[in-house]
């Protein structure tokens, strides 16, 4: 079983709708969480950090489920820019911060 | 502000021969990680170096070689390389938080390497 799992997709998704996504992560002492974005053949750019009450960064929200191990991004009023696949990140609380990578979800927004 | 570089971008290598990924950053980062990415796999650490001279093996270090004589160099070696290690590779930095654990990490651009 792979350490954070994510649901590959494409998810296709309207310009304007909203999109939601999961992750699990299945060490439960993980310390942190993240989302990172990777556009096509570029390198991974962090997104945003999931901090346990939720947050928000404009059109981004993402929660954070301790009790069923898993992360969600929910992207709302979707820009043709947000096509890209995010990288689900746990951090399993190593000094050093290993991080855990998913293999991506990815996200379509189509005209 | 160059940031962290890679280089080459791409390369194309025979099985058996040495190759050397460079890994260069501006930030004077503690941290710098070598991960390698392919399809349905997620990136996965290969090495990882939280100094100069100080550096630990990642999930997947098999067939790698790493060294950082300064602290803004980190080069990968492949000391023979396989057709298996044809893959996407990223290297990143991060700097020390509070607790001295590394914080966001920040990668470069990518080298694309073939071994044929």
């Amino acid at each position: 079983r792979k350490e954070v799992e994510q649901d590959p997709g494409p998810f296709n998704v309207p310009e304007g709708a909203t999109v939601a996504f999961n992750c699990t992560y299945s060490n439960s002492a993980s310390q942190s969480f993240f989302w990172y974005r990777q556009d096509c053949r570029k390198e991974p750019k962090l997104l945003m950090s999931v901090y346990s009450s939720g947050n928000e960064d404009g059109r981004f929200t993402a929660q954070l489920n301790r009790a069923s191990q898993y992360i969600s991004l929910l992207i709302r009023d979707s820009k043709l820019s947000d096509s890209a696949t995010y990288l689900c990140v746990v951090n399993i609380g190593d000094s050093w911060g290993k991080l855990q990578f998913g293999a991506g979800t990815q996200v379509v927004v189509t005209p | 502000d160059a940031g962290i570089t890679q280089s080459p971008r791409y390369k194309i290598t025979e099985t058996g021969r040495q190759v050397t990924l460079m890994c260069h950053q501006t930030w004077s980062h503690s941290y710098m990680f070598w991960y390698r990415q392919d399809l349905g796999h997620g990136l996965r650490l290969i090495y990882y170096s939280a100094a100069a001279d100080i550096t630990d093996k990642g999930e997947v270090p098999d067939g790698y070689v790493v060294s950082r004589s300064k602290t803004e160099n980190f080069p990968l070696t492949l000391e023979s390389a396989t057709r298996s290690q044809t893959s996407v590779y990223f290297c990143a930095s991060s700097e020390s938080g509070s607790g001295g654990a590394p914080e966001t990490q920040y990668f470069g651009p990518g080298t694309r390497l073939l071994v044929l």
